[in-house]
């Protein structure tokens, strides 16, 4: 079974240009989550989809940002325009449910540099 | 809210020596507890987890043990191995309505030969 699939791997932009990264989940994860990790820090939520609809996008920090998701399948995060302060690594996970111990599957990240 | 607060690291151990990466956490509700290691060049991945209060997790010699009365849940490892060196990172889900896994900022063990 395939896991989770984030592209590209590594990204490095201009500031004021635009970037999009896609995730794949695992196939018939309802569930998918955006996650980005500033160099040393935690691992900050950025938003939630359950399966099209966006159920919680509280985490993310402007609107700059703008995540899709179409037809519940993969997951677009488009930055536009990209400032220096957007780069980390950004994190995509699915998961089946939100039952007890439901474990969240992670990509490999995306590495987004911001010049 | 939730949160989870981690030891700062880096830790660094020689092989063989005893693992402890401390973890609490403040959550609503009752929350399941993970732990994900992320090795270098890999995304993260599950080590461990416990869904309730005294419940052991373990795994590839790693251990955890869910204390509610201290809301702590250490990760430990009696011998580690140079292969053990990675970011580990403490996590809680609550489940219900929005099933939103929240991280620590993850603690980094390097373990020298």
């Amino acid at each position: 079974e395939a896991g989770v699939t984030q592209f590209p791997s590594h990204s490095v932009i201009e500031k004021g240009q635009t970037v999009t990264l896609r995730c794949d989940p695992i196939s018939g994860h309802d569930n998918l989550y955006w996650y980005r990790r500033v160099m040393g820090k935690e691992i900050k939520f950025l938003l939630h989809f359950v399966k099209e609809s966006k159920q919680d996008e509280s985490g993310m920090p402007n609107n700059r940002f703008l995540a899709e998701r179409t037809g519940g399948t993969y997951s677009t995060l488009k930055v536009q325009p990209a400032e220096l302060e957007d780069s980390g690594v950004y994190f995509c996970a699915s998961s089946q449910d939100g039952g007890r111990g439901t474990e969240a599957f992670f990509g490999q990240g995306t590495r987004l540099t911001v010049v | 809210g939730n949160s989870v607060t981690q030891m700062e690291g880096p830790v660094t151990l020689s092989e063989e020596a005893f693992l402890t990466i401390n973890c609490t956490y403040t959550a609503t509700g009752y929350p399941s507890l993970f732990w994900y290691v992320q090795y270098p060049g890999e995304g993260l991945q599950l080590l461990l987890k416990a869904t309730k209060a005294d419940d052991k997790g373990s795994n590839k010699g790693f251990e955890a043990t869910y204390r509610k009365e201290t809301t702590s849940f250490h990760l430990e490892k009696g011998s580690v191995q140079v292969s053990d060196s990675a970011v580990y990172f403490c996590a809680l889900g609550v489940g219900g309505g929005s099933y939103i896994p929240t991280f620590g900022r993850g603690t980094s063990l390097i373990v020298h030969p």
